[in-house]
């Protein structure tokens, strides 16, 4: 199973919108909607933000959103803020049971 | 609360085994599988398997089997993952983390990771 596509970085200025692309295959997220998102900041823990592609966790914030076309998801951040600067992996179920991340994509608050 | 505290940091040489435990507090142990995740320095995320506390039912990504393996002991709540052959770049922050839908990848609380170096 390879890992899904991330693009490596992405940048954006306060209150700007950015979205982050995940481009799996038709044995995982083109077959399931079943895709979550995770935030990590430096040294901790990752961070559950999005689940069955655009699900949010209670407590969460809107400004988080997920969606899915095909064999890409996407992540979408609006009204981006300094405390967003992180990196942010997605993962999908896949066929046989399994799990595949992508490679993750640091966001830096410019 | 809930709570998933993961074993203290390891050193070992090449060819051994490692066994990290992530010994879980605050809900039903039986009702949540619990996923590991490992992640090298400097890397990403990358899933490695799950276990199903209830059952001892295991899973692994296809490069994982054959050297990992995930145990659980229900009288001390806690699971196991023991790699085998331990080479460089098993080098990594091993995590644990539960999720109350099976095999799906929703993970709401991890454990603080533990870092098993390998380096002869």
């Amino acid at each position: 199973q390879s890992a899904l596509t991330q693009p490596a970085s992405v940048s954006g200025s306060p209150g700007q919108s950015i979205t982050i692309s995940c481009t799996g295959t038709s044995s995982d997220v083109g077959s399931f909607d079943y895709v979550s998102w995770y935030q990590q900041h430096p040294g901790k823990v990752p961070k559950l933000i999005i689940f069955d592609v655009n699900g949010r966790p209670s407590g969460v914030s809107n400004r988080f959103s997920g969606s899915k076309s095909g064999n890409t998801a996407s992540l979408t951040i609006s009204g981006l803020q300094a405390d967003d600067e992180a990196d942010y992996y997605c993962i999908s179920y896949a066929s046989s049971d399994t799990g595949v991340f992508g490679g993750g994509t640091k966001l830096t608050v410019l | 609360q809930v709570q998933l505290v993961q074993s203290g940091p390891e050193v070992k040489k090449p060819g051994a085994s490692v066994k990290v435990s992530c010994k879980t507090s605050g809900y039903t142990f039986t009702g949540f599988y619990l996923h590991w995740v490992r992640q090298a320095p400097g890397q990403g995320l990358e899933w490695m398997g799950w276990i199903n506390p209830n059952s001892g039912g295991s899973h692994f990504a296809q490069r994982f089997q054959g050297w990992v393996t995930m145990t659980s002991d229900k009288s001390m709540r806690t699971a196991f993952m023991e790699v085998s052959s331990l080479k460089s770049d098993d080098t990594a922050v091993y995590y644990c983390a539960r999720t109350s839908r099976g095999s799906l990848p929703d993970f709401d609380y991890w454990g603080q990771g533990t870092l098993v170096t390998v380096s002869s």
